[in-house]
């Protein structure tokens, strides 16, 4: 089956670490997103990414990095300059075409700063 | 993107039809409204997006003024699965930023 999967689902992390957060897509999708979810409300953009080797800055990048080695690929690191990353964290994929831009959500990762 | 003004909740009795707004009174012309939900603790789900059309697929209609400042997401017949936190957004497929935007949504509560 086609989708996307994000691991883990729950993470604990003590303050001052960095820890990096997966997301795989076997969509064939160009365009992969990180956003960042707090209880009750929306969803923030991170980072986005339109194709292999190249990704932007959302609205909220400070503390955060990526990388976009492969397609299927987007993995989110979590820094130390992050001042409040207890928060739940999505991963989608796009085709990134012009007409279309149905976005396909994984199941999310919780973290948890102690 | 233009910005989009939701009631913060809704309940609807199971089986009847939920009628869920969304005011998005600064929309421009190449701007499409997309609809997408949220069940506790999952990823967004999309339902269904439209132009200035009314629009109709397996889950729900989307109808849209058509003056365009505003739009509604019809599901006929709500089941307590569709218990979830409903969002509208505009955006355009047009610039090179295709990220989509959240606000605080819609909860709707089907009641049995």
């Amino acid at each position: 089956d086609g989708g996307i999967t994000q691991s883990p689902k729950y993470l604990f992390r003590k303050e001052g670490q960095n820890v990096t957060l997966s997301c795989e897509q076997n969509l064939n999708h160009d365009a992969m997103y990180w956003y960042r979810q707090d209880p009750g409300q929306g969803l923030r953009l991170i980072y986005y990414s339109q194709i292999v080797n190249d990704f932007q800055k959302g609205d909220i990048a400070e503390g955060y990095s990526v990388s976009r080695e492969k397609k299927e690929s987007f993995p989110l690191t979590v820094t130390s300059a992050q001042k409040n990353p207890t928060a739940f964290y999505l991963c989608a994929s796009s085709t990134g075409t012009e007409s279309y831009n149905e976005q396909f959500f994984g199941p999310g990762t919780r973290l948890t700063v102690l | 993107d233009a910005k989009t003004t939701q009631p913060p909740s809704m309940d609807c009795a199971e089986g009847r039809a939920a009628n869920l707004p969304c005011n998005h009174s600064t929309i421009s012309g190449n701007e499409y409204v997309y609809w997408y939900r949220q069940i506790h603790s999952q990823g967004p789900q999309y339902i269904i997006h439209g132009l200035k059309n009314n629009e109709t697929n397996e889950m729900a209609s989307l109808i849209i003024t058509e003056d365009r400042k505003s739009s509604t997401l019809i599901l006929p017949h709500a089941t307590l699965r569709d218990t979830a936190v409903y969002y509208c957004i505009v955006i355009s497929l047009h610039t090179g930023r295709r990220a989509l935007t959240f606000g605080s949504g819609t909860r709707l509560q089907v009641q049995p």
